[in-house]
């Protein structure tokens, strides 16, 4: 079992829609959690970094973790064609430098 | 937020040759920095860990005599690829961050051995 589950998807949706993007987790210990955006054949990009449970908005985005039952999400609300790209949710546990682990990522085709 | 540069962007190189990727961390200190592979749509796979001033640490299953690690300062740590062969071309990523903070990624480096 990997220890960060996330759908491949590919995902598409109209402009405007709202995007749920999901990831569980097994590790109990993981408590920093995060989302970047990916674009084809680019490093990462820091979305939301969250500590803990609880819900943190930005803008457009609002990431959700749910540490009783691993669970944490991604929201995106009214989607925008340049959203597209491959969201990987990633956590890690506390302390010093720890080394992230990675979802999958879920591919995000948001058509105009 | 924190600045991690990685060069160069790609490279292609014959088989058999060696690369050299650099990571550096512009804002700020780095006393450890990660570096990452990634095939085509699959996700980050950690290869090791880098750590300034010591031996890095290495993943299971992942050459050390083949991809060498060298963390010289606290802003770079540099990545060789030695003998490389046409099963290296990945993609190619250096992370870094401050403790307990979150990791900023470089922008990767696409590697093509032909």
């Amino acid at each position: 079992q990997k220890e960060v589950e996330q759908d491949p998807g590919p995902l598409s949706v109209p402009e405007g829609a709202i995007v749920s993007l999901n990831c569980t987790y097994s590790n109990s210990a993981f408590q920093y959690f995060m989302w970047y955006r990916q674009y084809s054949r680019k490093g990462p990009e820091l979305l939301m970094y969250t500590y803990s449970s609880g819900n943190k908005e930005d803008g457009r985005f609002t990431a959700q973790v749910d540490k009783s039952s691993k669970y944490i999400s991604l929201f995106i609300r009214d989607s925008q064609p340049s959203d597209s790209a491959t969201y990987l949710c990633a956590t890690r546990e506390t302390g010093g430098y720890q080394k992230v682990t990675f979802g999958t990522g879920t591919k995000l085709q948001v058509i105009p | 937020g924190a600045v991690v540069s990685q060069h160069p962007s790609r490279v292609i190189c014959k088989s058999g040759t060696s690369v050299k990727i650099e990571c550096r961390s512009l804002d700020f200190q780095a006393t450890t920095m990660f570096w990452y592979r990634q095939f085509p749509k699959q996700s980050l796979m950690l290869m090791a860990t880098s750590n300034e001033g010591s031996k890095a640490t290495y993943e299971q299953g992942v050459e050390k005599d083949k991809f060498l690690i060298n963390h010289a300062s606290l802003t770079l740590s540099t990545l060789t690829v030695t003998s490389a062969h046409p099963e290296d071309s990945s993609f190619y990523i250096c992370s870094a961050g401050k403790p307990n903070t979150e990791a900023f990624f470089g922008q990767g480096t696409r590697l093509t051995v032909v």
